[in-house]
Parts: structure tokens; C-alpha cells; sequence
């Protein structure tokens, strides 16, 4: 595609279910990112895949956060047993491997989250 | 720890109007520095990027500085529009990593 996709777009559960977010990222980037951005907060770094290397798990809050990439391209995060506290914005990031714009991020438009 | 500290923490200006946001950084080793726009409800989106040997680039209306000396940067918008109200997110890239540390962003309302 285009650009970095994600869905859903919009996301209501109720406190204590698990959720999957699925980002697809731009066609040919090895580098994947998720962030997390609360209302009127800065992006929190959750994790970080490159290529068929392990990923970088450094910014998951609890062991209630996982996420995984198939073949190197689609990722999906995954909330257990969901809290209010996880509400937020969830943003998916890929990036190019090099070249002009290697390192610039490109941005999902994120997946709201509302644990209610 | 690398930290990325951006002020103000929020702006309103008239359209029209020149601002001046600014970015200081801690992150060592250092790379590169970008500024992000992010409309509300979007993903960030790349506007500039500075490296360390480069002290000043447009983009258009926007101009982004660095000081790499003093460990800061600023970017300028000239002549605002209605549509450059965002959040603006100054993003410092470390050597030898790519996981870039974020500023927590300026949120910039211009009023007609």
C-alpha cells in the first residue's frame, strides 16, 4: 500500500479482554516500530522489529503486552486482560532500510483504544 | 538518559504570525534530529531532518536550526496558516541505535 496501515481505526472494550491491533507497514521497510500516545502525551516506545532479528521489547509496560511480526511485514500487538489505564492511541511506524529518507519514521494514522 | 525537553508545552498565535519553537536534547551519541508535524487524530509526519554537521534547513514556510554545540534546535514558522495547528515533535535519533528518543511536542493553535 501507500502508506502504513492500521485497524482498526477505533477500538471499545470492556476492562479484562484481550485486544489485537494489526499494522501493515509500507512495502519494502524492514523496520518496524509501535508507540503508545495517551491523551495530551508524548509517544511511549513499546517495542521495535528489524528485519529477522529479535525484537527490541524494551518500552512494554507489562508482560500483559506482546506483539509479534509474520514474514516480516504485518505486526500485531496484542493487550491482555485490558485496563483503563491502557487507553490511548497506538501508533505503528515502519522505516525504510536506506538511502534518502532512511531513518525517517512513517507513521500509521494509529488505533484508538477506549478500555471502559 | 536521553531526553528530548521541547517548549512552550502549547502556543497561540494570530495567522499570520511568525513562532519560534524550540527543542533541547541530552540524547548521546548523537545522529541526526528531526521535527514531526501531527495533525490531530494523524500520525506524525517528517518535516525536516538535521544532521550534525548542518545548522539550518527549510522546508517551505518552515525553517528548522541546530546548535550542535549547546545541544539545541528551534524550528521557525513564518507567515502561519489556519492549517499548520498541530503538534509539532522534535525527535532525537542516537548513534549506534534506532530507537529515537521523542520530545513530548508543542501544540500550536493559530486563530484567524
Amino acid at each position: 500500500g501507500a502508506g502504513v496501515s492500521q485497524s482498526p481505526s477505533n477500538k471499545v472494550t470492556e476492562k479484562g479482554k484481550d485486544v489485537e491491533l494489526r499494522c501493515d507497514p509500507i512495502s519494502g521497510h524492514t523496520a518496524l516500530y509501535w508507540y503508545r500516545q495517551s491523551l495530551g502525551q508524548g509517544l511511549e516506545f513499546l517495542i521495535y522489529f528489524q528485519g529477522n532479528s529479535a525484537p527490541d521489547k524494551s518500552g512494554l509496560p507489562s508482560d500483559r503486552f506482546s506483539a509479534e511480526r509474520t514474514g516480516g511485514s504485518v505486526s500485531t500487538l496484542t493487550i491482555q486482560r485490558t485496563q483503563q489505564e491502557d487507553s490511548a492511541v497506538y501508533l505503528c511506524a515502519s522505516r525504510p532500510p536506506s538511502g534518502r529518507l532512511a531513518g525517517e519514521l512513517f507513521f500509521g494514522e494509529g488505533s484508538r483504544l477506549t478500555v471502559l | 538518559k536521553n531526553q528530548v525537553e521541547q517548549s512552550p508545552q502549547s502556543l497561540i498565535i494570530l495567522e499570520g504570525k511568525n513562532c519560534t519553537l524550540q527543542c533541547n536534547y541530552t540524547v548521546s551519541p548523537f545522529s541526526n534530529l528531526r521535527w514531526y508535524k501531527q495533525d490531530t487524530g494523524r500520525g506524525p509526519v517528517s518535516l525536516t531532518i538535521m544532521t550534525f554537521s548542518e545548522n539550518t534547513k527549510s522546508n517551505g514556510r518552515y525553517t528548522a536550526t541546530l546548535d550542535a554545540d549547546t545541544k539545541q534546535s528551534s524550528l521557525h514558522i513564518t507567515a502561519s496558516q489556519l492549517s499548520d495547528s498541530a503538534s509539532y515533535i522534535c525527535v532525537v535519533s542516537p548513534g549506534g541505535s534506532y530507537i529515537p528518543t521523542f520530545g513530548r511536542g508543542t501544540s500550536l493553535i493559530v486563530h484567524p
